[in-house]
């Protein structure tokens, strides 16, 4: 079964700070991996999708995401953080064969002025 | 309107009451999802629909039940509730691409924050 775990349910930044959100990701197959965010009160959002072809990944936001296989990783990377950042991001993987998306837990992003 | 809206976005109920909560996408996709999502626990996927018919029901218990009278329009109609239910539900919709393409991306709504009392 394809799973994905994220590393730290809380990351707290500065403004203007490196955002690094982790996650790893089990499959035995080429994975599907997206990074969804999630404001306040609201639905989730894509912020980037990795379908097997660069594997350096950039989204919205200035948001990028590198997937490494040797790692099994696909971390969500930002150069610097913005007050409006603050959010919950979810690690995804599609698993095959059924095109359901698993979930990470989520890792809240607090941003400090 | 564009997108994938979700009504009542707050809705309080006893545990005999009888309500249902709406997901409405403007998107042409073909495939809806539920989605629950409570505190500390990963998203949890309980109904998928494509082209109307049911094809996940992801062992959600019998007071939950859904209803996808055509692509655009996907209810949940929920009877006789427990306080554990109370969460934040999520409707989804995904143009349901060629299977493992990679193309099934989910447009989520805003959700609706569920108290059972």
């Amino acid at each position: 079964a394809q799973s994905v775990t994220q590393l730290g349910s809380h990351v707290s930044v500065s403004e203007g700070a490196l955002v690094l959100l982790r996650c790893n990701y089990s499959s035995s197959v080429p994975p599907y991996l997206f990074w969804y965010v999630q404001y306040p009160n609201q639905g989730l959002q894509l912020l980037l999708k990795y379908t097997s072809a660069a594997t350096l990944v950039k989204g919205i936001n200035g948001f990028e995401a590198e997937f490494k296989k040797s790692e099994t990783s696909f971390h969500l990377t930002k150069p610097s953080a913005h007050m409006s950042d603050a959010a919950e991001y979810f690690c995804a993987v599609l698993e095959a064969f059924t095109d359901k998306l698993i979930f990470g837990t989520g890792t809240r992003l607090q941003v400090f002025p | 309107e564009t997108g994938v809206t979700q009504t009542p976005r707050h809705l309080v109920m006893g545990m005999t009451n009888k309500k249902s909560l709406k997901c409405e996408q403007h998107l042409g996709h073909n495939a809806m999802y539920w989605y629950k999502q409570s505190a500390k626990k990963p998203l949890e996927l309980m109904f998928v629909y494509n082209f109307k018919e049911q094809t996940e029901n992801n062992s959600v218990p019998s007071r939950f039940s859904p209803e996808c009278p055509n692509s655009s329009h996907l209810f949940l109609h929920l009877h006789t509730l427990q306080p554990e239910d109370s969460a934040l539900y999520l409707c989804a919709s995904s143009p349901r691409g060629d299977r493992g393409s990679g193309a099934n991306v989910l447009t989520f709504g805003a959700g609706s924050r569920l108290t059972v009392l």
